[in-house]
């Protein structure tokens, strides 16, 4: 049982380059959800998806795009990386729409030089 | 909006003090708040909620609303406790019911 699995787990990108990362629940979750933690900022919701097939933005969701691409996956894409996107990304699950307890990855660390 | 704030960046104690790591939270409504913890090398995961009224690993956090707060303590502080801790809120109702988190608490717990 692996849980959230998210990868890549380490990633450099220059500024204007496009990547996704990828983010797969093996709990049968409804609930998927993007955070990224940065510095004396805490984590920061960029999107989340309530249940398969609908996405929601969160608080921070400019410069990303999602994908709920089945009920177990949900991907996040950096079309044009900024150099303010370097930051390390936390993919979630859970199993209701109300955020419950969350199970997190173990991160992704994006850097945009 | 809700808002979640930790005074404390940094916080260290010496093993066997108490410890206290203050969450303070503005909502209007009635929230459900959360204790996140990442131990070094690990992954962020739940420590408790107030809904639960429970002790873990030593850690209770009472929810006053009157102040509101959701400050987390233990009477003993151990080395393993050093971890990064955010607080959680959760809104009762309405659109905005994903958790928002505090900026987080850096304890190092010495020796």
């Amino acid at each position: 049982n692996a849980g959230v699995t998210q990868t890549p787990k380490f990633q450099v990108l220059k500024t204007g380059q496009s990547m996704t990362l990828q983010c797969a629940q093996d709990m049968n979750h409804n609930s998927m959800y993007w955070y990224r933690q940065d510095p004396g900022m805490g984590l920061r919701l960029i999107y989340y998806s309530a249940s398969e097939g609908t996405t929601d933005k969160g608080e921070v969701p400019n410069g990303y795009n999602v994908s709920r691409l089945n009920k177990r996956e949900f991907s996040l894409r950096l079309e044009s990386a900024a150099p303010s996107q370097t930051s390390v990304y936390f993919c979630a699950s859970s199993t209701g729409s109300g955020a419950n307890v969350l199970t997190f990855g173990a991160g992704s660390r994006l850097t945009v030089l | 909006a809700q808002r979640v704030t930790q005074p404390e960046k940094l916080l260290s104690v010496f093993k066997g003090a108490p410890v206290e790591l203050k969450c303070n939270y503005s909502y209007s409504g009635s929230p459900e708040l959360f204790w996140y913890v990442q131990y070094s090398r690990q992954r962020l995961q739940l420590l408790l909620r107030h809904i639960s009224r429970e002790s873990i690993k030593g850690f209770t956090a009472d929810l006053n609303k009157g102040e509101t707060s959701f400050h987390l303590k233990k009477p003993f502080a151990q080395e393993e406790d050093s971890a990064m801790y955010y607080c959680a809120l959760r809104a009762s109702s309405g659109s905005a019911r994903q958790l928002t988190f505090g900026s987080g608490t850096q304890l190092t717990v010495l020796p």
